[in-house]
This record gives C-alpha cells, structure tokens and sequence, in this order.
C-alpha cells in the first residue's frame, strides 16, 4: 500500500516557541492532505483539509493563525503550530488521498507534540 | 444525533472468536466505507474499504455495507491477540472529500 511519513515522530517543546510538523507521501502523488488532532482515548479529529497550490480549508473551531499549513508540492505538507501551550499537546496526524478513484485515505504514523 | 455512531467497548472477546464491530450513520450521502486499525501511539492503518452497499472478504476480515439501513460491520474471524487495537470506521462521500470517523471501539483479544 501507498506509504506516508511524518516527521518528527515525537517533539517536546517550551511554551511560546513553534513547532512544524512535516508530513510526505512516499510513493504516490497526493493532491490532498488532511491534518487531524487526536486526544487519548478519543478518535481523530479533523482540523484542515491541504489542497497542494491552494490555501487550507479549516475546519469549525480551528484557529488558522495559530495552525499554518503548507501543501507546497505534491508530495509535502506541514503543519506548523505557532506559539505552542501545554493545551495543544496531542496526537498529530496527516493522511494523504490516494489516486485511485475509491479516494481512500493513507496516514502517517503521526506525530507526538508535548508543549511544556 | 452524531453522523457516525459507533459502540465504543470495550469489547473482550477470547482468542479465536469471531468479532463483530459496527457503524451506523446518517448521511445519506456516504459512498466510501474503511475500516481502520490503530493500535496504541500509532497513526490508523488501512485495513478494508468498500464503495456503496455490499460485502468484501481479505483473509480473516470481512466488511459489510448495508446504505439503506445506514449500517457498516466489520467482522473479524480467528481472532488472534495481535488484533488488540482500536477499530475506527470511517466514510466520505467521494474522492478529495474529508472522512467522518467513528469514535473507535476498543477490541481486546484474551489469549
């Protein structure tokens, strides 16, 4: 199956600095990425949909100002939290659409963001 | 009402049962259908996806998509201890579209 990689795996980072979150399809071309934010035990969240060339559509709630993405090329987004607090310490993860017209999505193995 | 229901669990079943994990929604306009596994610390892993209504067999999983009773099942046969995890159902209305999950049911697989 198609292959996608997130890095880093796990950051820990002073409150206040920012953090950014690369997230690539390996193998395949991806015209669109999704970022989503999962707490323990809860499911994942959709926070933006990346659209390779295009400005992210966020979701409800999410503050764009404070979560940038990037989907400069076909095979890369990131994510990038800017002035980071222990409240966005999460689970991040990305998933990239495949080419195939069923449109399933492949993720990363995400990324651990600890603010302290 | 949540888009996409699903029974949270825990569920505990012993090594070598058949396991019944479940979805139901309401938007009429879901075409897609996956079943994700995610084990603890791990991003979700593809394992079965299906389009519109009918059954779809790989190896010990098999899904079922029911659209006019907006019901989605996975089953799990010979179930083995590496298949603890947390089963996410997932649904879109077509390609480039964002996927609504479930909440995720918890399986655990008793040696």
């Amino acid at each position: 199956g198609a292959v996608v990689s997130q890095h880093p795996s796990w950051v820990i980072c002073k409150s206040g600095t920012s953090v950014k979150i690369e997230c690539r399809s390996l193998d395949f071309q991806a015209t669109t990425m999704f970022w989503y934010r999962q707490f323990p035990k809860q499911s994942l969240m959709l926070m933006a949909t990346s659209n390779e060339g295009s400005k992210a559509t966020y979701e409800q709630g999410v503050e764009k100002d404070k979560f940038l993405i990037n989907h400069a090329s076909l095979t890369l987004s990131t994510l990038t939290v800017t002035s980071a607090h222990p409240e966005d310490s999460s689970f991040y993860i990305c998933s990239a659409c495949g080419t195939g017209d069923s449109g399933e999505q492949y993720f990363g193995p995400g990324t651990r963001l600890t603010v302290t | 009402q949540k888009e996409v229901e699903q029974d949270p669990g825990p569920l505990s079943v012993p090594e070598g049962a058949i396991v019944s994990l479940n979805c139901t929604y309401s938007n009429s306009a879901f075409q897609y259908f996956m079943w994700y596994r995610q084990y603890s610390r791990k991003g979700p892993e593809l394992l079965m996806y299906t389009y519109s209504s009918g059954n779809k067999e790989d190896g010990r999983f098999t899904a079922q998509v029911d659209k006019s009773s907006k019901y989605i099942s996975l089953f799990i046969r010979d179930s083995q201890p590496s298949d603890s995890a947390t089963y996410l159902c997932a649904m879109s209305g077509g390609y480039g579209q964002n996927f609504v999950f479930g909440p995720g049911t918890r399986l655990s697989v008793l040696p």
